[in-house]
């Protein structure tokens, strides 16, 4: 059974303050991973599609790294703005298929 | 371009009835999965349709049930109503069919409340 666990479950953090959060998952099998983006009251949007070892993604201040081998993915910040205030999830496919696992979410909250 | 829509955005019903969510995809996507994300938890795959076929499932009864049709629009129906399923609903579309690992594009949610 495919377990994709993040860390932490919730952070605070000062406009400003950079900051990072992890997505835990089995370093067998696996296809690829997805960042999503979640505001309050909107739908999840995707941040970055990681497949290879090694990858990294970056959009704007947000970027990803990817580490297949040690089954671990992390999402970086750079100076955290108000606006970057969400819940990060991470999702990983379950087989060759498009069926996605996800993690229980990071919540994040960047006070002004 | 339009997005994922859903509808309704919000729906009560009470335990034992049946209900019926729908999903519109993304302009050009043959790919549609439903997902079920309960409080304090991550989203949970229900299902998913491709070609107008169930393609992968998820832990769930077969009273959860739905259906694609050829404008690629879906449906989720749930029958006989729990407590338990109380939740918000997501459909996600993407293009590339079951197999790709594309990106999915979610629609903001049903949120179902079940008395």
């Amino acid at each position: 059974i495919l377990n994709v666990e993040q860390s932490p479950q919730s952070l605070h953090v000062q406009e400003g303050d950079s900051t990072n959060f992890t997505c835990s998952f089995p370093s067998s099998n696996f296809y690829a991973l997805h960042w999503y983006r979640w505001e309050t009251a909107k739908s999840p949007e995707a941040l970055f599609v990681m497949t290879l070892n090694g990858d990294e993604k970056k959009k704007g201040r947000i970027s990803a790294t990817l580490n297949t081998k040690e089954g671990y993915s992390y999402l970086y910040i750079k100076g955290s703005q108000p606006e970057d205030s969400a819940t990060y999830l991470c999702a990983c496919h379950s087989g060759n298929t498009g069926k996605l696992i996800f993690g229980q979410g990071t919540t994040l909250q960047v006070k002004p | 371009e339009t997005g994922v829509t859903q509808s309704p955005t919000h729906l009560i019903k009470t335990r034992g009835q049946q209900v019926t969510l729908r999903c519109s995809s993304q302009s050009g996507h043959n790919t549609v999965s439903w997902y079920q994300q309960a409080l304090g938890q991550g989203p949970q795959f229900i299902f998913q349709y491709y070609r107008e076929e169930e393609n992968g499932r998820g832990n769930f009864p077969p009273r959860f049930s739905g259906l694609q049709f050829p404008n690629y629009s879906s449906e989720l129906n749930v029958n006989a109503l729990e407590l338990d399923d109380s939740a918000l609903y997501l459909c996600a579309s993407s293009a590339g069919g079951p197999y790709s690992y594309n990106e999915q594009f979610f629609g903001p949610g049903t949120r179902l409340t079940v008395l």
